[in-house]
C-alpha cells in the first residue's frame, strides 16, 4: 500500500505561473483535504472533498482550485502564483466513520514562489 | 472564526518526565480531537484521537478530553529522546479539520 502520495516534492514557480499539485490515494477513502503549511504554524485547510465530484471551500481557499473526478485522486491547481503562496501543502485522506477519523497524510509538496 | 490554540513552546523536559501538552478550542459543537506529532520537515502522523470525556491511554500517551472546558491535554510518561518534535493538536468540527499551531518538544537525555 503506497497510502498518500504526492507530486512533486518541491517546486520553484515564479510569480504569475500555475501549476496543479498532484495527491493519490490507494485506500479508497472518500474524504480528501488540502492544507498549507507557513514556517511554526499549524495546518490550514484550503479544500476539501467528501466524494468523488464533491469540493467545499476551507479556511484558506483564495488562489487555489480542486477538482475530484475519481475516488484516488484530487489534484489543487494554483493560479497565477503569488509569493504569499510559498508553503509546504500536504494532501490527507481519511474514512470518516464510528470514531475512525483519522487522516492519512502525503509527505508534502514544498512551493517556492520568486 | 474557529480555533485552537495550544500553549505556548518549546517545552523542554529530561528523558523519563512526564511531558504535558495542552490545547483549547472555540466550537462547541466540535465532535473528535486528535494529537498528531510531526518531525521537522515530515508529514504530521497520528498518535492519539478522543471522541468523549474523560481520559484516553495507549502506551505512554494518555488524552484527556473536557468538553465543558472545551479543552484538550496530551500527557507523555517516561518521556524519550525520540519523543522530541512538534506536537500539533487539531479539532474535527463538521466535515473540517481545525489545527493548533503546535508545541514543540525537546527530550533532553
Amino acid at each position: 500500500n503506497a497510502g498518500v502520495t504526492q507530486t512533486p516534492k518541491f517546486r520553484i514557480l515564479k510569480i504569475g505561473q500555475s501549476m496543479t499539485l498532484q495527491c493519490t490515494q490507494d485506500m479508497n477513502h472518500n474524504y480528501m483535504y488540502w492544507y498549507r503549511q507557513d514556517p511554526g504554524m499549524g495546518l490550514k485547510l484550503i479544500y476539501y472533498s467528501v466524494g468523488a465530484g464533491i469540493t467545499d471551500k476551507g479556511e484558506v481557499p483564495n488562489g487555489y482550485n480542486v477538482s475530484r473526478s475519481t475516488t484516488e485522486d484530487f489534484p489543487l491547481r494554483l493560479e497565477l502564483a503569488a509569493p504569499s503562496q510559498t508553503s509546504v501543502y500536504f494532501c490527507a485522506s481519511t474514512d470518516r466513520g464510528d470514531e475512525t477519523d483519522t487522516q492519512y497524510f502525503g509527505p508534502g509538496t514544498r512551493l517556492t514562489v520568486l | 472564526q474557529k480555533e485552537v490554540e495550544q500553549n505556548s513552546g518549546p517545552l523542554s523536559v529530561p528523558e523519563g518526565a512526564i511531558a504535558s501538552l495542552n490545547c483549547t478550542y472555540s466550537d462547541r459543537g466540535s465532535q473528535s480531537f486528535f494529537w498528531y506529532r510531526q518531525y521537522s520537515g515530515k508529514s504530521p502522523e497520528l498518535i492519539m484521537s478522543i471522541y468523549s470525556n474523560g481520559d484516553k491511554e495507549d502506551g505512554r500517551f494518555t488524552a484527556q478530553l473536557n468538553k465543558a472546558s472545551q479543552y484538550v491535554s496530551l500527557l507523555i510518561r517516561d518521556s524519550q529522546p525520540s519523543d522530541s518534535a512538534t506536537y500539533l493538536c487539531a479539532v474535527l468540527t463538521g466535515n473540517q479539520f481545525y489545527f493548533g499551531t503546535g508545541t514543540s518538544l525537546t527530550v533532553i537525555p
